[in-house]
């Protein structure tokens, strides 16, 4: 079956140290990756996304996603985290139009002072 | 341009009562995605239209839900009779479709409980 896994449930990071959120993906073909931020009370906004071309995608609020089909990942990075990044992060994936985006559990960010 | 807006925000029913929750989607988006938010179960999409027309429906729990979109700009999803597991935060997103990959824009969502 199609799908995203993001085996961290939550993560705990201090200000301004790095951050790696994990998805695994698991698609026939190379699927189209998405990252979604929800704060609290809010909806899901888009970060960034991945369709083919360069490996390494940018997205906003300074965060990147790097495309691995050896690994069959697509993790969420960001070099310095900001308190203000604390959220909940999701991945997710379609193989394209007309198809339905399959989200991963989520990723609770906490960020410390 | 406002976004995906979705009414009302918050609602609070009893058991067996009736709710119907709204969407208007981006102007020009064809596609449109009903998504339910549980702690237990996470997102789950319930149905998706194209052109205004149901494709999939496979998620949607029970005969006690519908959706309908009878034009482009606004959709309903309707709960009768109601119940407390229906408790959950409901998404509406609209995407452009066509050629490529649905790049979805997410309404802030309507709460709902159900006592």
């Amino acid at each position: 079956a199609q799908s995203v896994t993001q085996p961290d449930i939550h993560i705990t990071v201090s200000e301004g140290a790095s951050l790696e959120l994990r998805c695994n993906y698991s698609y026939g073909a190379t699927p189209y990756l998405f990252w979604y931020v929800q704060s609290p009370g809010q909806g899901l906004q888009l970060l960034l996304k991945y369709f083919s071309g360069d490996t390494l995608v940018q997205g906003i609020k300074g965060f990147e996603a790097e495309f691995k089909r050896s690994q069959s990942s697509f993790n969420l990075r960001k070099p310095s985290v900001h308190w203000s990044d604390a959220a909940e992060y999701f991945c997710a994936g379609n193989t394209g139009t007309a198809s339905k985006l399959t989200f991963g559990t989520g990723t609770r960010l906490q960020v410390t002072l | 341009d406002a976004g995906v807006i979705q009414s009302p925000r918050h609602e609070v029913t009893e058991m067996g009562q009736e709710v119907t929750l709204r969407c208007k989607p981006i102007s020009g988006h064809d596609y449109l995605f009903w998504y339910r938010q549980t702690m237990m179960r996470g997102l789950e999409l319930l149905i998706y239209f194209n052109n205004n027309v149901p494709i999939d429906d496979s998620g949607m729990p029970e005969d006690r839900f519908s959706a309908k979109m009878p034009n482009a700009s606004f959709s309903t999803l309707k709960i009768q009779p109601s119940e407390p597991r229906d408790s959950a935060v409901y998404f509406c997103a609209s995407s452009p479709g066509s050629s490529g990959a649905n790049v979805l824009t997410f309404g802030a969502g309507s709460r709902l409980t159900v006592l």
